[in-house]
């Protein structure tokens, strides 16, 4: 157990629809990291929140965003879906702002079908 | 930018071979390196790191050395289990990326008993 929670564990939902996927980091964990996992994309990162700021953006869709809240937890609001943005999406914390040697705390991912 | 290429999998190994999974790299600053291991139905967790040349990260028998001559990372060990069965990825944070982690694609183990 990493220590990083993540819900829902499965969402079914259909294109056009919207979702917010909600990630809590390790106690004490600054950094809050979006990825998304397909098979024909592999491991893809999204965004980065420390200390409730945007810290890094990566391959982020614009029908895509998320915020950190006060309590540090996190969500991911995914708008407009597509068939394609079926993956496994997971949530990542650190203790730092992302320094050279921070590890990353993966929690367990929330599936998401879109039909 | 940044990249790390990773060898492609599947591996099948017998219980008790020896292990190569190559990882190289591109980064224009001075990265570290990382060998993250997902099991079945799980997420990633961090098996080892290195975070200068010829640092030698270790792990549960797992081994990488940081060789910045070669730009390499590659993951060994002596003899494997079953329960090593899982997709590693090797991974690498640039400071002059912003410290983006940017992860390999992922190689998939199979170890048969």
């Amino acid at each position: 157990d990493s220590g990083v929670t993540q819900t829902p564990k499965h969402l079914i939902t259909a294109t056009g629809q919207r979702v917010t996927l909600r990630c809590s980091p390790r106690s004490g964990d600054l950094s809050v990291y979006w990825y998304q996992q397909s098979l024909d994309q592999g491991l893809q990162f999204l965004i980065q929140y420390y200390n409730g700021e945007e810290r890094a953006k990566g391959n982020i869709l614009e029908r895509f965003s998320a915020q950190q809240f006060p309590d540090l937890h996190s969500e991911l609001n995914l708008s407009s879906l597509e068939l394609g943005d079926s993956a496994l999406y997971f949530c990542a914390s650190s203790v730092g702002a992302s320094g050279r040697a921070d590890t990353q705390y993966f929690g367990p991912g929330t599936r998401l079908t879109v039909l | 930018g940044n990249s790390v290429t990773q060898m492609e999998g599947p591996v099948t190994l017998s219980e008790e071979a020896f292990l190569t999974i190559n990882c190289t790299y591109t980064a224009t600053g001075y990265p570290s390196l990382f060998w993250y291991v997902q099991y079945p139905g799980e997420g990633l967790q961090l098996l080892l790191k290195a975070t200068k040349a010829d640092d030698k990260g270790s792990n549960k028998g797992f081994e990488a050395t940081y060789r910045k001559e070669t730009t390499s990372f590659h993951l060994e060990k002596g003899s494997v289990q079953v329960s090593d069965s899982a997709v590693y990825f090797c991974a690498l944070s640039d400071p002059t990326g912003g410290f983006k982690t940017i992860f390999g694609a992922g190689t998939r183990l199979f170890v048969k008993a």
